[in-house]
């Protein structure tokens, strides 16, 4: 059975930084590329970032570029985001997705994490 | 990017078909053959209900079928039932800046 599980959420200030990480199994984590998906409280979802299976290609949204670092070790079948200079509009839930392709971007994200939640408040 | 154009509501009684609505460009829905479909019961996580246009998981019943013409692609749920009450998202590949895009959702309800 595929599992993602999410941790590292939580409450941080403003220009603050957070560690979000995600632990996959019950499948071949480094075929596989991975994603994460945020959705705002009562908002619809927003893609945030991917890489793929052998972190040769990373993409970021336009509005966390700069600021979010997506990284994975494979050896550990984790992924992680590193949110940096977080602002109070990067509250949200945060998920972790994975996709078969091993290459982002022309696939569909097969499985999702539970997500964790991250609020930016002074 | 904008986020694809899907109505906020549609509501449908058991046993009916409903259809949802994803309006996007040439640069993503009506580019490509990447448009996937997402449900989203209350406090839970996205579920794959459709991928590639019209592809069904395993275990996703075939009372859900998708669909696309021109830049829209749509959702059907024929036989409506109780627990498709939730929200649907459509999302696409796209060739802008932005590698994947998300519908703006439907909340499906069962009268």
């Amino acid at each position: 059975e595929v599992q993602l599980v999410e941790s590292g959420g939580g409450l941080v200030k403003p220009g603050g930084s957070l560690r979000l990480s995600c632990a996959a199994s019950g499948f071949t984590f480094s075929t596989y590329s991975m994603s994460w998906v945020r959705q705002a409280p009562g908002k619809g979802l927003e893609w945030v970032s991917s890489i793929s299976s052998s972190s040769g290609y990373i993409y970021y949204a336009d509005s966390v570029k700069g600021r979010f670092t997506i990284s994975r070790d494979n050896a550990k079948n984790s992924l992680f985001l590193q949110m940096n200079s977080l602002r109070a509009e990067d509250t949200a839930v945060y998920y972790c997705a994975s996709s078969i392709a091993a290459r982002p971007g022309r696939t569909q994200f097969d499985y999702w994490g539970q997500g964790t939640l991250v609020i930016v408040s002074s | 990017q904008s986020a694809l154009t899907q109505p906020a509501s549609v509501s449908g009684s058991p046993g009916q078909s409903i259809t949802i609505s994803c309006t996007g460009t040439s640069s993503d829905v009506g580019g490509y053959k990447y448009v996937s479909w997402y449900q989203q019961h209350p406090g839970k996580a996205p579920k794959l209900m459709i991928y590639e246009v019209n592809n069904r998981p395993s275990g996703v019943p075939d009372r859900l079928s998708g669909s696309k013409s021109g830049n829209t692609a749509s959702l059907t749920i024929s036989g409506l039932q109780a627990e498709d009450e939730a929200d649907y998202y459509c999302s696409s590949f796209t060739s802008s800046s932005t590698l994947y895009v998300f519908g703006t959702g439907t909340k499906v309800t069962v009268l």
